[in-house]
This record gives structure tokens, sequence and C-alpha cells, in this order.
């Protein structure tokens, strides 16, 4: 079983549209969690940090649930600009070690 | 104004050749990291170093050596290429090793082995 898995997708969505992105982790001992943002042929970039009480940017919400060990991502109102891949991160340790999952990529249409 | 660059930016080369990527970072942070994006994108985590001290050896094969000659640079020296080195080697860096803080990555060194 992989440490972080997604849904690769392609998710592929008209502008305007709300898109959840799922990911499970297998450590139970994890403490941070993050969604990264990558674009094509670039290098991944935080979006946004993922907090037990839920945290909000803008159009973006990432939920936490530990029980479940499960983390999402939400988009509201997708803009053509939000197309990329969506890599959810996981911290094992205090070794500074990021895990990654697969990514799951989002094309926004117009 | 560059935070974490790397050099070169794209490496051709033939099996069996030793090639190193340069990096640097010039945000004041104590450690480093390099990564290895295959063409499937998974991103994995090589190695870390923290103040010149290496933390994280990913069982990587030894033909691949890190090498920090201070805490703002980490080069990646590889001997003897083979053909599933090629990927994109991602540098990277970060305040501390608490990995509560935010990574910093490189733009990429896109190697290929030929």
């Amino acid at each position: 079983r992989k440490e972080v898995e997604q849904d690769p997708g392609p998710f592929n969505v008209p502008e305007g549209a709300t898109v959840a992105f799922n990911c499970t982790y297998s450590n139970s001992a994890s403490q941070s969690f993050f969604w990264y943002r990558q674009d094509c042929r670039k290098e991944p970039k935080l979006l946004m940090s993922v907090y037990s009480s839920g945290n909000e940017d803008g159009r973006f919400t990432a939920q936490l649930n530990r029980a479940s060990q499960y983390i999402s991502l939400l988009i509201r109102d997708s803009k053509l600009s939000d197309s990329a891949t969506y890599l959810c991160v996981v911290n094992s340790g205090n070794t500074g070690k990021l895990i990654f999952g697969q990514g799951t990529t989002l094309q926004v249409k117009p | 104004d560059t935070a974490v660059s790397q050099t070169p930016k794209y490496l051709v080369t033939q099996m069996g050749n030793d090639k190193s990527i340069k990096c640097e970072q010039n945000l004041g942070h104590d450690t480093m990291y390099w990564y290895k994006q295959d063409s499937k994108k998974f991103l994995k985590i090589m190695f870390s170093y923290n103040n010149k001290e290496l933390i994280i050896n990913e069982t990587v094969p030894n033909r691949f050596s890190p090498k920090s000659p201070d805490k703002a640079h980490l080069n990646l020296h590889i001997n003897s290429l083979e053909l599933g080195d090629s990927a994109v080697y991602f540098c990277a860096s970060s305040q501390d090793l608490s990995g509560e803080d935010t990574q910093y990555f490189g733009p990429g060194t896109r190697l290929t082995v030929l």
C-alpha cells in the first residue's frame, strides 16, 4: 500500500465548477499535512497547509480527518489558472521527510 | 532574487558518464533536500542535510553522492549513470527539520541518460 494515495484523475471540469480531491495516508503517526501544486514542467509549490480544524484560503478549503487518515481539498468557482497537478503531502516524523502522493491532475476548461 | 536555484536545467549524457547538479538557496534555511521525480510523476526524497550534516539517505544507490560545502549549497554527484537515472531532480530547502515549514523547490534539473 502506498504511504499517500490519491486518485490521479484527470479531473476535467468547466470554469466555475466546484471540484474536490481526496487523499489517504497510511502512517497514523503523521503530524503535518499539506497540499502542493505543480504546474506542467515546473516545481511543486505549497498551496496550503492542512489543519485538523479545517482551513480555508479564498476559493480553497482543506480538511483533515485523523481518525480516517483522510485529507481533502475543495476548489470552488474553478478558474482556468487552477489547471495543474495537486499533490497531497504528509510529513513523516521530525526529519523533515515529506511523503508525496502521485498527484491529481485538474484540467479546467472554458 | 531566485530563492532556490539549480544548475544545469537540462542535462543530456551517455550511460556510464559522471555528472553533477548544483543547488543553492538564498533563504537562510538550515535544511536542504534532493528529490527525484520519475516518469510516473512520483516525487521521492533522496537525501536531506541539516547544517551540512546528512539526515536522510533513502536507500539511494551509492553512485549518488551528495555534498554540502555549506548550509546554502547542496550538490549532487552521480557516477556511472544508468538509463533508469533519467528523471527530473529537484532541490529544496526549508527553515529547519521540523517538517512543519514550507519546503521551497528549485526549478528542477531534467536529466536524460542515453
